[in-house]
C-alpha cells in the first residue's frame, strides 16, 4: 500500500542550485498536486494537474515548474533555488470525474527542503 | 475569492474535555468539504468528506457537520492520541482544493 511516494525526504541546497522533487502514485488517480506548507500558512497550492497532459498554476507558482510525466508521476522543479523556497513540499493525488465527484486527496509524507 | 478559514489556530484541552473546531468557507460550486488530520512530520490523512448542508459524519470521538457557510469538527471526550493538527479544505468544480491554515489540538492527560 504505497499510495503517494515522494523523493527525496530531505534536501539541503545552496542558493541558485536547481533540483527536481519527484512524486509517484499507485492509485490510478488522474489528478495530482504540489503544495508547500510553511508555519502558520497552511497548505498553499503551487501547481496542479487535473488530468494527464494538463497542468495549471496554483496560488504560489513563481520560481517553480512542473512536469506530468505520465499518469503516475508529477515532478516539481526549482530552477534557481532561493531561501524563500525553504519549506515542506507535499504531493497529493485524487480521483476526478467530470460529474464532479467528491473524492478526497491522498498525500505523501513530504520533502523537507532547506535553501541556504 | 475562494477561501477557507479555520479557528481557533490552537486549542489546548484536558483529556475528556469536549470541544469544537470551526471551518468557514467561501468556495464557488463547492464539490465537497474535507477534514484531514496531520501528525508532525507526516502528510495530511483523510478523515471525512461532507457534501450537503445538514450532513454529518462520525468516526470514533470525532463528528463532522456541515452548514451552507461552515463546518464543525466536534471532538467528544478527547484522548492524548487525538493531539494533531486538523485541516479542512473545500473542493471546487475543477478538482482544486482550498485549505485552511489548520487548528493545532493539544490534549493533556
Amino acid at each position: 500500500n504505497a499510495g503517494v511516494t515522494q523523493t527525496p525526504k530531505f534536501q539541503v541546497l545552496k542558493t541558485g542550485q536547481s533540483m527536481t522533487l519527484q512524486c509517484a502514485q499507485d492509485m490510478n488517480h488522474n489528478s495530482m498536486y504540489w503544495y508547500r506548507q510553511d508555519p502558520g500558512m497552511g497548505l498553499r497550492l503551487i501547481y496542479y494537474s487535473a488530468s494527464e497532459g494538463t497542468t495549471d498554476k496554483g496560488e504560489v507558482p513563481n520560481g517553480y515548474n512542473v512536469s506530468r510525466l505520465n499518469k503516475r508521476e508529477f515532478s516539481l522543479r526549482l530552477e534557481s533555488a532561493a531561501p524563500s523556497q525553504t519549506s515542506v513540499y507535499f504531493c497529493a493525488s485524487s480521483e476526478y470525474t467530470r460529474v464532479g465527484s467528491n473524492q478526497p486527496q491522498h498525500f505523501g509524507d513530504g520533502t523537507r527542503l532547506s535553501i541556504l | 475569492e475562494d477561501q477557507v478559514t479555520q479557528s481557533p489556530e490552537a486549542l489546548r484541552l484536558q483529556e475528556g474535555e469536549s470541544s469544537s473546531l470551526n471551518c468557514s468557507y467561501t468556495v464557488s460550486g463547492l464539490r465537497g468539504l474535507f477534514w484531514y488530520r496531520q501528525d508532525p512530520g507526516k502528510g495530511p490523512e483523510f478523515l471525512f468528506t461532507l457534501y450537503s448542508a445538514g450532513e454529518e459524519k462520525e468516526k470514533e470521538r470525532l463528528k463532522a457537520t456541515l452548514t451552507k457557510k461552515e463546518s464543525f469538527l466536534h471532538i467528544t471526550a478527547p484522548k492524548p492520541e487525538d493531539s494533531a493538527t486538523y485541516l479542512c479544505a473545500g473542493k471546487d468544480n475543477f478538482n482544486k482544493f482550498y485549505f485552511g491554515s489548520g487548528t493545532k489540538l493539544n490534549v493533556k492527560p
